[in-house]
């Protein structure tokens, strides 16, 4: 079946460092790829996005490619903020040809900056 | 927007209770989710459906069941309470369509999530 591994955390950085977060997945077909961001006491809000191989996803200052040789998506941001602190997940969605789009979800990754 | 709204913030059942969580979507979509979220595990499917009465068991359906009367609205029913059911719910909705409708990658959209604690 379809799944996630991503980095566990807490990850804790300094502001202005440089963010990756590891994410592998293992699925049948063509999966698209998603990052997940939840801010504390909300629910789960689309970061980006992939939905074929080498395609990148950008938001926010965030970037992921899909990179099915090593079958990857690893978010990264070049210089975090306070306001990122949040549990980023990673996704993966089996569509098939009726549409139903279902979510298999990672661990979740807690990042907290510090300023 | 999108918007998918969660009638219950924070919940306090008994054991045993029958409990409803109810969600409302306001964008005409075919698909609806419910997820439970816990530390370590991450987010698991319960239950979907992507029409009107018509639902499949997500990885987790033991001690669930749901209802989808109408096309916006999907409810998680738990029938008999359990303390192993104390989580977060989150509902979701997405497109959906079938055939030549279907779009890839299709965003899947959260409500804010149900806390229930069952004592």
């Amino acid at each position: 079946g379809n799944s996630v591994t991503q980095m566990e955390g807490p990850v804790t950085l300094s502001e202005e460092a440089f963010l990756t977060i590891n994410c592998t997945y293992t699925a049948t077909g063509y999966p698209s790829l998603f990052w997940y961001v939840q801010y504390p006491g909300e629910g789960l809000q689309l970061l980006l996005k992939a939905t074929k191989a080498d395609d990148k996803g950008s938001n926010k200052g965030f970037e992921a490619t899909y990179r099915k040789e090593t079958t990857s998506f690893h978010l990264e941001k070049g210089s975090v903020q306070v306001s990122d602190s949040a549990v980023y997940f990673c996704a993966l969605s089996s569509g098939s040809n009726f549409g139903n789009e279902k979510l298999t979800f990672g661990t979740g990754t807690r990042l907290t900056i510090i300023p | 927007d999108v918007k998918v709204t969660q009638s219950s913030r924070y919940l306090v059942k008994r054991t045993g209770e029958k409990v409803f969580l109810e969600c409302v979507q306001d964008m005409d979509h075919e698909n609806m989710f419910w997820y439970r979220q816990d530390p370590g595990l991450g987010l698991r499917l319960i239950y979907f459906s992507y029409d009107v009465k018509m639902k499949e068991k997500g990885d987790i359906p033991e001690g669930y069941s749901v209802s989808r009367e109408k096309k916006e609205r999907f409810s998680l029913i738990l029938e008999s309470a359990s303390t192993n059911q104390t989580s977060m719910y989150l509902c979701a909705s997405s497109l959906g369509g079938t055939g030549s409708q279907v779009v890839a990658g299709n965003t899947i959209y959260f409500g804010e999530g149900s806390w229930l604690t069952v004592v």
